[in-house]
């Protein structure tokens, strides 16, 4: 079983619908992330959560929001989904012992907003 | 703030051939983290290699190699002896502070596509 791991996989939904992705861990890491992929932009982060009370926006959160529900899960919300918002999104885990600052990725969810 | 690019959309490259794949950085601060991962047609991002600012050695990992140039600010991966399995996008990424207790983030590079052609 993956240690991240996303629902739903994959998803198509119609403009102005409320959307709710899932992100659950094992790995009792502290820090969780939201990612989204766009072709030719690469990853861009959305939200980060360094613990349960600890909620901070990236750098493209507007029309999204999150919540920290336990130490090991992370949910992205898209109050109102728009056709911009059709990405490849990725929850990734972080250990602050790690003195890297490497991400652990889930397996990815993919949205599609008609 | 932190920067990466990746200047090569997609390469083609022959079986058994090696592979650079390119990427330069740019920052201000000393301390800095720089990643490669790979992401397969699957859609995973799988972590290959990591070289820290101040490691004195370019890091390994199996076929894998990253051509750290401190003063190019450059950070190119490079595959050995590339295999079909090899086909997939790579990512270049740099670790960035999010705040000044130190927080930390992955900004990526826009990603080379890699095909191996047999």
């Amino acid at each position: 079983d993956a240690d991240v791991t996303q629902t739903p996989r994959n998803r198509i939904t119609k403009t102005g619908k409320r959307i709710m992705l899932e992100c659950s861990q094992t790995k009792g890491h502290d820090r969780m992330y939201w990612y989204r992929q766009d072709p030719g932009l690469g990853l861009r982060l959305i939200y980060y959560s360094f613990d349960v009370k600890d909620i901070n926006k990236g750098e493209i959160s507007d029309g999204y929001s999150v919540s920290r529900q336990a130490q090991a899960k992370f949910s992205l919300s898209l109050e109102s989904a728009i056709p911009n918002q059709t990405a490849l999104y990725f929850c990734a885990t972080s250990n602050a012992r790690l003195n890297t600052g490497e991400l652990f990725f889930g397996e990815g969810s993919r949205l599609t907003v008609l | 703030a932190q920067k990466i690019t990746q200047t090569q959309p997609g390469m083609f490259v022959q079986e058994k051939e090696a592979v650079t794949l390119d990427c330069t950085y740019d920052t201000s601060d000393p301390s800095y983290g720089l990643f490669w991962y790979k992401q397969p047609s699957s859609g995973e991002m799988i972590f290959l290699i990591y070289q820290g600012s101040y490691d004195q050695q370019n890091a390994t990992e199996g076929r894998y190699s990253l051509n750290f140039q401190k003063a190019r600010k450059s950070a190119n991966l490079v595959i050995s002896a590339s295999q079909l399995g090899d086909s997939a996008m790579y990512f270049c990424a740099m670790r960035d502070y999010l705040d000044i207790q130190g927080a930390q983030k992955l900004v990526f590079g826009q990603g080379t596509r890699l095909t191996i052609n047999p």
